[in-house]
C-alpha cells in the first residue's frame, strides 16, 4: 500500500523556470491538499481538493495552480518560479471534505529556486 | 501573527522520563487540536488529538491536556523512548475547518 506518493523528492529551479510537483494517493481519499513548510513556520496550505474538479485556495496560493481530475491525482504548478518559493512541499490526503480529518502525508518535495 | 505557537524550538529529555511539548493559540473558535510527528525525510503523521469539548485524551504513553481558559495544549510522552526522537507538529481545526499549523518542536530523547 503506496500511500501518498510525491515526486520529484528534490528540484532546483532557476528563476522564472516553470514546473509540476506530482501527488498521487492509492486510498480513494475525497480530500487532497498541498502545504508548504518553512524554517521556523508552520505548514501552510496553499490549495486543497475535496474531490475530483473541484479546488480551493488555502492561505498561501499566489503562485501556484492546481488541478484535480481525478481522485488519485493532484498535481501543484509553479508558473513562474521565484527564490520565494524555495521551500519543501507536502502533499496530503483524507477521507472526506474536511481538512482536519487525519491527514496522510508524502514524504515531500524539496525544491530550490535559484 | 502566528495563531498557533509552539515556543520551544527544541526539548532535550532523558530516555524513561516525561517529555511535554507545549502549544499555545491565540483564537478561541478552534474546536479541535491535533499533534502530527514528523521524522526526518518523512511527512508528518498523526498522533493524537482532542475536542474542545475534552480537556485530557490518552492513548497509551501519549496524553494531550487542553486548558481552554489559557488557550493552551500540550503533549505528555511517558515514558519517552528513543524512538520518539523527531519533530512535534501543534495543529489546530479553523472555522473553514482547515488546520493551522505551528512551526514544530524538536524532541531528541537521550540515552
Amino acid at each position: 500500500n503506496a500511500g501518498v506518493t510525491q515526486t520529484p523528492k528534490f528540484q532546483v529551479l532557476k528563476t522564472g523556470q516553470s514546473m509540476t510537483l506530482q501527488c498521487a494517493q492509492d486510498m480513494n481519499h475525497e480530500y487532497m491538499s498541498w502545504y508548504r513548510q518553512d524554517p521556523g513556520m508552520g505548514l501552510r496550505l496553499i490549495h486543497y481538493s475535496v474531490g475530483a474538479g473541484i479546488t480551493d485556495q488555502g492561505e498561501v496560493p499566489n503562485g501556484y495552480n492546481v488541478s484535480r481530475s481525478t481522485t488519485e491525482d493532484f498535481p501543484l504548478r509553479l508558473l513562474s518560479a521565484a527564490p520565494s518559493q524555495t521551500s519543501v512541499y507536502f502533499c496530503a490526503s483524507s477521507h472526506g471534505s474536511s481538512g482536519a480529518n487525519v491527514l496522510t502525508f508524502g514524504a515531500g518535495s524539496r525544491l530550490t529556486v535559484l | 501573527d502566528q495563531q498557533v505557537k509552539q515556543n520551544s524550538p527544541s526539548l532535550s529529555v532523558q530516555e524513561g522520563r516525561i517529555s511535554i511539548l507545549n502549544c499555545d493559540y491565540t483564537n478561541s473558535m478552534f474546536d479541535y487540536f491535533l499533534w502530527y510527528k514528523k521524522y526526518p525525510a518523512e511527512g508528518p503523521t498523526f498522533l493524537i488529538s482532542i475536542s474542545s469539548i475534552k480537556d485530557k485524551n490518552e492513548d497509551g504513553r501519549f496524553t494531550v491536556f487542553l486548558n481552554k481558559s489559557a488557550k493552551h495544549l500540550s503533549l505528555h510522552i511517558v515514558p519517552s523512548q528513543p524512538g520518539d526522537s523527531a519533530v512535534y507538529f501543534c495543529a489546530a481545526r479553523d472555522s473553514n475547518y482547515q488546520l493551522i499549523w505551528g512551526a514544530g518542536t524538536k524532541l531528541i530523547i537521550k540515552p
